[in-house]
Protein backbone atom coordinates (compact mmCIF):
# COMPACT_ATOMS: atom_id res chain seq x y z
CA UNK A 1 0.00 0.00 0.00
CA UNK A 2 1.74 3.20 -0.92
CA UNK A 3 2.04 6.04 1.89
CA UNK A 4 1.59 9.46 1.73
CA UNK A 5 3.23 11.70 -1.00
CA UNK A 6 3.71 15.37 -0.52
CA UNK A 7 4.83 17.59 -3.77
CA UNK A 8 6.95 18.72 -4.31
CA UNK A 9 9.84 17.95 -1.20
CA UNK A 10 11.59 20.96 -1.49
CA UNK A 11 10.60 24.66 -2.92
CA UNK A 12 12.18 28.18 -2.45
CA UNK A 13 10.15 31.49 -3.05
CA UNK A 14 10.27 35.00 -2.13
CA UNK A 15 8.46 37.25 0.04
CA UNK A 16 5.33 38.15 -1.70
CA UNK A 17 4.88 35.42 -3.98
CA UNK A 18 2.42 32.60 -3.67
CA UNK A 19 2.98 28.61 -3.57
CA UNK A 20 0.42 25.61 -3.83
CA UNK A 21 1.56 22.49 -1.74
CA UNK A 22 -0.03 18.87 -2.59
CA UNK A 23 -0.73 15.92 -0.90
CA UNK A 24 -2.01 12.31 -1.96
CA UNK A 25 -3.48 10.55 1.33
CA UNK A 26 -3.54 6.84 1.41
CA UNK A 27 -5.83 4.95 -0.84
CA UNK A 28 -9.23 5.00 1.01
CA UNK A 29 -8.50 7.34 3.87
CA UNK A 30 -10.77 10.39 3.30
CA UNK A 31 -9.41 12.71 6.33
CA UNK A 32 -6.09 15.11 5.27
CA UNK A 33 -4.63 17.08 7.84
CA UNK A 34 -1.97 19.89 7.55
CA UNK A 35 0.67 20.79 9.84
CA UNK A 36 3.18 23.50 10.34
CA UNK A 37 6.82 22.30 11.96
CA UNK A 38 9.02 25.03 12.07
CA UNK A 39 11.86 25.07 14.84
CA UNK A 40 10.42 27.73 16.71
CA UNK A 41 6.87 26.60 17.34
CA UNK A 42 7.25 23.21 16.75
CA UNK A 43 4.22 21.55 14.94
CA UNK A 44 0.86 23.81 14.56
CA UNK A 45 -2.34 22.11 12.85
CA UNK A 46 -3.80 24.30 10.06
CA UNK A 47 -6.74 22.32 8.69
CA UNK A 48 -8.35 19.45 8.59
CA UNK A 49 -10.47 18.00 5.20
CA UNK A 50 -12.98 15.08 5.49
CA UNK A 51 -14.91 14.20 2.53
CA UNK A 52 -14.15 17.47 0.81
CA UNK A 53 -15.07 19.86 3.64
CA UNK A 54 -13.29 21.50 5.97
CA UNK A 55 -14.03 20.07 9.57
CA UNK A 56 -11.63 21.90 11.72
CA UNK A 57 -9.21 25.00 11.29
CA UNK A 58 -6.20 25.87 13.24
CA UNK A 59 -5.09 29.43 14.46
CA UNK A 60 -3.76 30.42 11.14
CA UNK A 61 -4.19 33.83 9.09
CA UNK A 62 -6.36 33.78 5.95
CA UNK A 63 -3.58 33.64 3.76
CA UNK A 64 -3.53 29.98 4.26
CA UNK A 65 -5.99 27.99 2.42
CA UNK A 66 -7.05 24.24 1.65
CA UNK A 67 -9.14 22.42 -0.59
CA UNK A 68 -9.99 18.57 -1.00
CA UNK A 69 -10.75 16.76 -3.41
CA UNK A 70 -13.57 13.81 -4.66
CA UNK A 71 -10.32 11.37 -4.67
CA UNK A 72 -9.60 12.87 -1.04
CA UNK A 73 -6.18 14.34 -2.40
CA UNK A 74 -5.84 17.79 -1.37
CA UNK A 75 -3.80 21.17 -1.75
CA UNK A 76 -3.17 24.06 0.58
CA UNK A 77 -2.30 27.44 -1.21
CA UNK A 78 -0.31 30.44 0.78
CA UNK A 79 -0.64 33.79 -0.56
CA UNK A 80 1.48 36.21 -0.07
CA UNK A 81 4.57 34.57 1.57
CA UNK A 82 6.72 36.42 4.43
CA UNK A 83 9.63 35.03 5.16
CA UNK A 84 7.60 33.91 8.67
CA UNK A 85 6.41 30.98 6.16
CA UNK A 86 9.87 28.99 5.50
CA UNK A 87 8.73 25.73 7.48
CA UNK A 88 8.51 21.66 6.95
CA UNK A 89 4.77 21.46 6.07
CA UNK A 90 3.66 18.01 6.53
CA UNK A 91 -0.02 16.26 5.70
CA UNK A 92 -1.39 13.62 7.36
CA UNK A 93 -3.98 10.85 6.21
CA UNK A 94 -6.51 8.92 8.34
CA UNK A 95 -9.77 6.97 7.50
CA UNK A 96 -11.43 10.27 9.46
CA UNK A 97 -13.78 8.44 11.09
CA UNK A 98 -12.67 8.53 14.66
CA UNK A 99 -10.14 10.33 16.59
CA UNK A 100 -8.43 6.91 17.14
CA UNK A 101 -7.72 6.26 13.20
CA UNK A 102 -3.88 6.40 12.82
CA UNK A 103 -2.77 9.36 11.20
CA UNK A 104 -0.43 8.36 8.37
CA UNK A 105 2.35 11.44 7.89
CA UNK A 106 3.93 12.12 4.62
CA UNK A 107 7.75 12.94 4.48
CA UNK A 108 6.52 17.18 4.24
CA UNK A 109 7.24 19.79 1.83
CA UNK A 110 10.59 21.97 3.06
CA UNK A 111 9.21 25.57 1.70
CA UNK A 112 12.43 28.60 1.74
CA UNK A 113 10.68 31.72 1.71
CA UNK A 114 14.05 34.34 0.57
CA UNK B 1 -6.87 25.06 25.37
CA UNK B 2 -5.44 21.53 25.81
CA UNK B 3 -1.47 21.95 25.78
CA UNK B 4 0.98 19.25 25.82
CA UNK B 5 4.69 19.57 27.42
CA UNK B 6 7.61 17.66 27.34
CA UNK B 7 10.21 18.91 29.60
CA UNK B 8 12.81 16.94 28.22
CA UNK B 9 14.73 18.70 25.31
CA UNK B 10 17.31 16.24 25.14
CA UNK B 11 18.19 12.60 26.05
CA UNK B 12 21.36 9.79 25.58
CA UNK B 13 21.02 6.49 25.92
CA UNK B 14 23.28 3.72 25.29
CA UNK B 15 22.07 0.88 22.94
CA UNK B 16 19.89 -2.08 25.21
CA UNK B 17 19.43 0.44 28.02
CA UNK B 18 16.25 1.39 29.02
CA UNK B 19 15.23 5.13 28.98
CA UNK B 20 11.87 7.00 29.70
CA UNK B 21 10.69 10.59 27.86
CA UNK B 22 8.28 12.20 29.89
CA UNK B 23 5.42 14.28 28.81
CA UNK B 24 2.21 16.44 30.65
CA UNK B 25 -1.18 17.61 29.23
CA UNK B 26 -3.43 19.87 30.34
CA UNK B 27 -7.45 19.57 28.98
CA UNK B 28 -10.86 19.54 31.07
CA UNK B 29 -11.67 17.37 28.35
CA UNK B 30 -12.91 13.75 29.13
CA UNK B 31 -12.70 12.06 26.40
CA UNK B 32 -9.90 11.98 24.27
CA UNK B 33 -6.61 9.96 22.78
CA UNK B 34 -3.00 10.39 23.60
CA UNK B 35 0.04 9.73 21.02
CA UNK B 36 3.79 9.21 20.96
CA UNK B 37 5.38 10.35 17.10
CA UNK B 38 8.69 9.51 16.02
CA UNK B 39 10.36 11.47 13.38
CA UNK B 40 13.34 10.31 12.37
CA UNK B 41 16.43 12.27 10.90
CA UNK B 42 14.94 11.61 7.47
CA UNK B 43 11.82 13.77 8.78
CA UNK B 44 8.94 10.96 8.20
CA UNK B 45 6.71 10.85 11.08
CA UNK B 46 5.42 7.57 11.83
CA UNK B 47 3.09 6.35 15.03
CA UNK B 48 4.90 5.02 18.19
CA UNK B 49 2.10 4.23 20.50
CA UNK B 50 -1.76 5.28 21.40
CA UNK B 51 -3.71 5.55 24.14
CA UNK B 52 -7.59 6.26 25.00
CA UNK B 53 -8.01 8.60 28.14
CA UNK B 54 -10.60 5.79 28.96
CA UNK B 55 -8.81 2.50 29.55
CA UNK B 56 -6.74 2.60 32.51
CA UNK B 57 -4.53 -0.18 30.91
CA UNK B 58 -1.51 0.95 29.85
CA UNK B 59 -0.51 0.13 26.25
CA UNK B 60 2.58 -1.66 25.31
CA UNK B 61 3.69 -2.17 21.37
CA UNK B 62 6.71 -4.33 21.61
CA UNK B 63 9.39 -2.29 23.27
CA UNK B 64 7.45 0.39 23.44
CA UNK B 65 5.25 1.43 26.91
CA UNK B 66 3.87 3.53 28.35
CA UNK B 67 2.32 4.98 31.49
CA UNK B 68 -0.78 6.99 31.75
CA UNK B 69 -1.73 8.80 35.05
CA UNK B 70 -4.96 10.14 33.97
CA UNK B 71 -5.20 12.41 37.13
CA UNK B 72 -1.76 13.58 36.92
CA UNK B 73 -2.32 14.38 33.71
CA UNK B 74 0.88 12.84 32.76
CA UNK B 75 2.00 10.37 29.71
CA UNK B 76 5.43 8.99 29.61
CA UNK B 77 7.07 6.93 27.06
CA UNK B 78 9.26 4.19 27.99
CA UNK B 79 11.62 2.31 25.57
CA UNK B 80 13.17 -0.94 26.65
CA UNK B 81 16.61 -2.26 24.88
CA UNK B 82 16.65 0.64 22.96
CA UNK B 83 18.14 0.59 19.33
CA UNK B 84 20.11 2.55 17.10
CA UNK B 85 17.15 3.08 14.86
CA UNK B 86 15.45 4.36 17.96
CA UNK B 87 17.45 7.84 17.62
CA UNK B 88 14.90 10.56 16.23
CA UNK B 89 12.75 13.61 18.04
CA UNK B 90 9.88 12.15 20.02
CA UNK B 91 6.52 14.00 20.24
CA UNK B 92 4.08 13.55 22.57
CA UNK B 93 0.26 14.12 21.49
CA UNK B 94 -3.14 15.15 22.73
CA UNK B 95 -6.40 14.51 20.97
CA UNK B 96 -9.82 15.37 21.76
CA UNK B 97 -12.40 12.59 20.48
CA UNK B 98 -14.39 14.04 18.05
CA UNK B 99 -13.56 13.51 14.80
CA UNK B 100 -11.67 15.88 12.50
CA UNK B 101 -9.84 17.51 15.63
CA UNK B 102 -6.36 18.60 15.92
CA UNK B 103 -2.96 16.56 16.90
CA UNK B 104 -1.83 19.12 19.39
CA UNK B 105 2.01 18.07 20.08
CA UNK B 106 4.73 19.12 22.16
CA UNK B 107 7.69 20.66 21.52
CA UNK B 108 9.18 17.11 21.47
CA UNK B 109 12.72 15.20 22.82
CA UNK B 110 15.44 14.52 20.70
CA UNK B 111 16.73 10.99 21.78
CA UNK B 112 20.11 10.07 20.62
CA UNK B 113 20.93 6.07 20.85
CA UNK B 114 24.93 5.34 21.21
CA UNK B 115 26.67 1.73 21.04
Amino acid sequence: KAGVTQTPRYLIKTRGQQVTLSCSPISGHRSVSWYQQTPGQGLQFLFEYFSETQRNKGNFPGRFSGRQFSNSRSEMNVSTLELGDSALYLCASSLGWTSYNEQFFGPGTRLTVL
Amino acid sequence: AQTVTQSQPEMSVQEAETVTLSCTYDTSENNYYLFWYKQPPSRQMILVIRQEAYKQQNATENRFSVNFQKAAKSFSLKISDSQLGDTAMYFCAFMMGQAGTALIFGKGTTLSVSS
